[in-house]
C-alpha cells in the first residue's frame, strides 16, 4: 500500500501568516494516464471533510485563492498564504492513483 | 446542488450486521463512481471502498474485505454498504463521497459496534 506521510502533525499559526503542510508518498503518484491524483481535504471541527485541491494543484469551486497546492512525484505541499480564523481544522492529503486509496495522518491547524 | 445523505447507522453487537444507505441528488448518479470513507472517534480518515458508475467494479480496503460489501441502485440514486461480521474496530462515522476523488461528501452516519 502507498503510505502517505504528512508533516507537521500539528501547526500553530498566527492569523494573517502563511502556513505550509507537507505530504510525502512512499511511491510515485504519477498515474499511467500521466495525471497525478493527489488531493487535499479540509475538515473543520464538527464538520464533514471538504475537498480543497485535486490533481496536486487544482482548486475546487468556492475554495479561496489563499489555498494552493504544488508538488510532483512523491513530494507535495499545501500552502495557505494568509491564515484566517475559518481555516482552523485538520487537513488531509489523499492519493487516488493506486489501490487501495490512502490518506495521510492529518495535520491539525490551530491559531496561536 | 450535489447532496449526499447517509442513513442506517446505529448500535450493533460484535458479529452483527448493518446496512448503510447514501441517497444522492443534484447530479447524474449513474455516471459517477462512489466511495465510502470512515473515521473512528478522534482519528483520521480511512478509505473503505469504491464502486464504479455501473457497479461492475468494486474495490475494498484489506481491513474490510470479505465483511463489507458496496453496491448501488442507479434507479434509486442510492449507494449502499452492507456490513457483516462487525467488529469493535469498525466503530466510526461512515461518509459517502462522490467519485473516486471524493469531491463531495455527506454528513456521515455513526456506526457503534459494542456489546
Amino acid at each position: 500500500d502507498v503510505v502517505m506521510t504528512q508533516s507537521p502533525l500539528s501547526l500553530p499559526v498566527t492569523l494573517g501568516q502563511p502556513a505550509s503542510i507537507s505530504c510525502r508518498s512512499s511511491q510515485s503518484l504519477v498515474s499511467s494516464d500521466g495525471n497525478t491524483y493527489l488531493n487535499w481535504f479540509q475538515q473543520r471541527p464538527g464538520q464533514s471533510p471538504r475537498r480543497l485541491i485535486y490533481k496536486v494543484s487544482n482548486r475546487d469551486s468556492g475554495v479561496p485563492d489563499r489555498f494552493s497546492g504544488s508538488g510532483s512525484g512523491t513530494d507535495f505541499t499545501l500552502k495557505i498564504s494568509r491564515v484566517e480564523a475559518e481555516d482552523v481544522g485538520v487537513y488531509y492529503c489523499m492519493q487516488a492513483t493506486h489501490w487501495p486509496r490512502t490518506f495521510g495522518q492529518g495535520t491539525k491547524v490551530e491559531i496561536k | 446542488e450535489v447532496q449526499l445523505l447517509e442513513s442506517g447507522g446505529g448500535l450493533v453487537q460484535p458479529g452483527g450486521s448493518l446496512r448503510l444507505s447514501c441517497a444522492a441528488s443534484g447530479f447524474t448518479f449513474s455516471s459517477a463512481a462512489m466511495t465510502w470513507v470512515r473515521q473512528a472517534p478522534g482519528k483520521g480518515l480511512e478509505w473503505v471502498s469504491t464502486i464504479s458508475d455501473t457497479g461492475s467494479r468494486t474495490y475494498y480496503a484489506d481491513s474490510v474485505k470479505g465483511r463489507l460489501t458496496i453496491s448501488r441502485d442507479n434507479s434509486r440514486n442510492t449507494l449502499y454498504l452492507q456490513m457483516n461480521s462487525l467488529r469493535p474496530e469498525d466503530t466510526a462515522v461512515y461518509y459517502c463521497a462522490r467519485a473516486g476523488n471524493c469531491d463531495y461528501w455527506g454528513q456521515g452516519t455513526l456506526v457503534t459496534v459494542s456489546s
